[in-house]
Formats: structure tokens, C-alpha cells, sequence
């Protein structure tokens, strides 16, 4: 089981449009439209901001978006703030019969 | 709202079983919606999938942890529990439960507030 391939950092200026791609296999994020993205300020838990590949649980902004293309699935933040700083997570589903998740290695956003 | 609070003690010697207990509240682990699921982070390092389980005590496990892990569920104590075997320094991290969608969407929706272990002498 390899972890997702995400960069390890990103940064932008407040109000600016960023994206963090995540990239696995066709045995995860290729085959299974079940890509999750988390949240993650310092020293507290993960905070799930997308899952199924694009759609907001209830109460996240709509300035954070997620989509897919072949084995690389993306995250969006538009209008960068400055309590969007923080490390993101991807994580697939990769199959009952194999390894079930698998998470990506974090990228860290700073918003300059 | 579903609450998970993590449990354990703090401090483990090497070659020794890790053990940590999660409490739901604000939910029934007996549900069927859900996988309740172990994670942990190193510190400094990024988030790795343990494994989970079912009510019913189906489990899965990360492959490359499977040979030293255990995860329990007591539908009793609206509890769910992990250990891991023979520690090393490497299993010094944070480590979360939380609840996984099992209903066909898979994601983590609510994650306790962590625990750290450290694997010392």
C-alpha cells in the first residue's frame, strides 16, 4: 500500500485561488470516485472539508471545491483567508479486498 | 453530535502491547452506518489509516501494520478498541478514532481529539 502523492507545500496571498492535487493509482483514486479531503490546524484533529470527491458536509465554505481526473483527484480553496492555513489530507478508498484507505502524505498551505 | 474521546496510557515500553479504548457518545456504535476506525500521526508526519471495525466485529486492517494489530468493539460500552503488539520508537505517535461512513461514501466525519504515545524505556 503506497500513500497518496500530494505536494508537501502550497502558498498564496489572502483572496487568491489555490489548488493541491492528490494523485494515486487505478487502484484507489482511479477507480472509486471516494476521494476525501481533511483539514488539519496544529495540534488538532482532522476536519473533513470534502468527501466523495467534490461535495461540502454541512456548515464548510463553497470557496473549497474537489474534483477528479483520471488518478489525480484536486482541492480548490478560492478567496484565500487567513485561517485556511493548516496542513490538507487527501484520502481514497482503495477496495475492500486490499487495503480499504489509504491516505495521501499532507501539504502544507501557507497563505502569505 | 457524535463525540469519540480516546483513552490509554501515555507511556509504553518498547516490545510491549500499545492498548487505547474510544467512547462513543451521542451515538450507537451498533448503528450499522458506520466503520469505527483507528489513525494515527508521528509527529511532524502525515495521517496513516490503522484499520476499522463493524459493530457486528468485522475488521480491516492497514496491510503493513496487519500482523500487529488488533482492533475490538464492546457494543455494550458503546466502546471500540486497538493494540498493537511488539512497539517500537516508530509507533510513537498521535493516535485518533473516528467514525467512517460505511454507508458508501467513506470518509472520517468525526474524529476524537487525539492521544499521544510515546514508546520509550
Amino acid at each position: 500500500q503506497s500513500a497518496l502523492t500530494q505536494p508537501a507545500s502550497v502558498s498564496g496571498s489572502p483572496g487568491q485561488s489555490i489548488t493541491i492535487s492528490c494523485t494515486g493509482t487505478s487502484s484507489d483514486v482511479g477507480s472509486y470516485n471516494l476521494v476525501s479531503w481533511y483539514q488539519q490546524h496544529p495540534g488538532k484533529a482532522p476536519k473533513l472539508m470534502i468527501y466523495e470527491g467534490s461535495k461540502r458536509p454541512s456548515g464548510v465554505s463553497n470557496r473549497f471545491s474537489g474534483s477528479k481526473s483520471g488518478n489525480t483527484a484536486s482541492l480548490t480553496i478560492s478567496g484565500l483567508q487567513a485561517e485556511d492555513e493548516a496542513d490538507y489530507y487527501c484520502c481514497s478508498y482503495a477496495g475492500s479486498s486490499t487495503s480499504a484507505v489509504v491516505f495521501g502524505g499532507g501539504t502544507k498551505l501557507t497563505v502569505l | 453530535q457524535v463525540q469519540l474521546q480516546e483513552s490509554g496510557p501515555g507511556l509504553v515500553k518498547p516490545s510491549q502491547t500499545l492498548s487505547l479504548t474510544c467512547t462513543v457518545s451521542g451515538g450507537s456504535i451498533s448503528s450499522g452506518d458506520y466503520y469505527w476506525s483507528w489513525i494515527r500521526q508521528p509527529p511532524g508526519k502525515g495521517l496513516e489509516w490503522i484499520g476499522y471495525i463493524y459493530y457486528s466485529g468485522s475488521t480491516y486492517y492497514n496491510p503493513s501494520l496487519k500482523s500487529r494489530v488488533t482492533i475490538s468493539v464492546d457494543t455494550s460500552k458503546n466502546q471500540f478498541s486497538l493494540k498493537l503488539s511488539s512497539v517500537t520508537a516508530a509507533d510513537t505517535a498521535v493516535y485518533y478514532c473516528a467514525q467512517y461512513d460505511s454507508s458508501g461514501y467513506h470518509y472520517f466525519d468525526y474524529w476524537g481529539q487525539g492521544t499521544l504515545v510515546t514508546v520509550s524505556s
